[in-house]
């Protein structure tokens, strides 16, 4: 079965506060790929990132970074000194054979100024 | 500009009343596929097609119907919408079956039935 857990509803944060978004994932796969989106309340779905199976780097953009760790299947996102800007809804998703995305729920960041 | 284009945007309609969501691509992608996304749900799968007059069902197909006559094109069609269709549908393509290929995903459409 493939499955995604956001177990995180909803986290609110002071601007400049680090904050991680956790993601658990469930797969048979051998080769299956993670992402991260951010949902703004617009509604698009924006891509921040794409991690395969076989990448186990952790990866740091601006301040943006992620833990993809496969003995806890977790692939989780911390966003440092955080931002208003950063108030958004943010999926982590799952991709494994074929094109099917397998979603979690989403963890809605309120950071406040 | 690689796009992926819904129409409309948002829409308000009435129970019952048919519609259509439009799905253009101008990637030349074989994969295309819908998405619904509801509170504490995430997005779910309705249909998805591996190419030219090749559809399948994906997680929610109830009360939804697909087509893709041509490549670029996979319009969602809601024959007698009822209020639980009320959400946010997005439409995705990509180059191929393959795993790793990107997904774009269309801007959304908000969709509501009353």
């Amino acid at each position: 079965a493939q499955k995604v857990t956001q177990a995180q509803t909803e986290i609110s944060v002071v601007e400049k506060e680090d904050v991680t978004l956790d993601c658990v994932y469930e797969t048979r796969d051998t080769t299956y790929y993670l992402f991260w989106y951010k949902q703004p309340p617009s509604g698009e779905l924006v891509f921040l990132i794409r991690r395969n199976s076989f990448d186990e780097q952790n990866e740091i953009s601006g301040r943006y970074s992620w833990n993809f760790q496969k003995s806890t299947s977790s692939f989780n996102f911390t966003i440092t000194a955080s931002q208003v800007v950063d108030s958004a809804v943010y999926f982590c998703a799952l991709k494994g054979n074929f094109n099917k995305f397998y979603f979690g729920s989403g963890t809605k960041l309120n950071v406040k100024p | 500009e690689a796009q992926v284009t819904q129409n409309p945007r948002y829409l308000i309609t009435v129970t019952g009343k048919k519609l259509t969501v439009t799905c253009s691509q101008n990637m030349n992608h074989e994969y295309m596929s819908w998405y619904r996304q509801d509170p504490g749900l995430g997005l779910r799968q309705i249909y998805y097609s591996m190419n030219v007059e090749v559809t399948d069902k994906g997680d929610v197909p109830e009360g939804y119907k697909v087509s893709r006559k041509e490549k670029r094109n996979f319009p969602l069609i809601l024959e007698s919408p009822s209020p639980n269709q009320t959400s946010l549908y997005f439409c995705a393509s990509s180059p191929g079956r393959s795993s790793g290929n990107t997904i774009y995903f269309g801007e959304g459409s908000w969709l509501t039935v009353v």
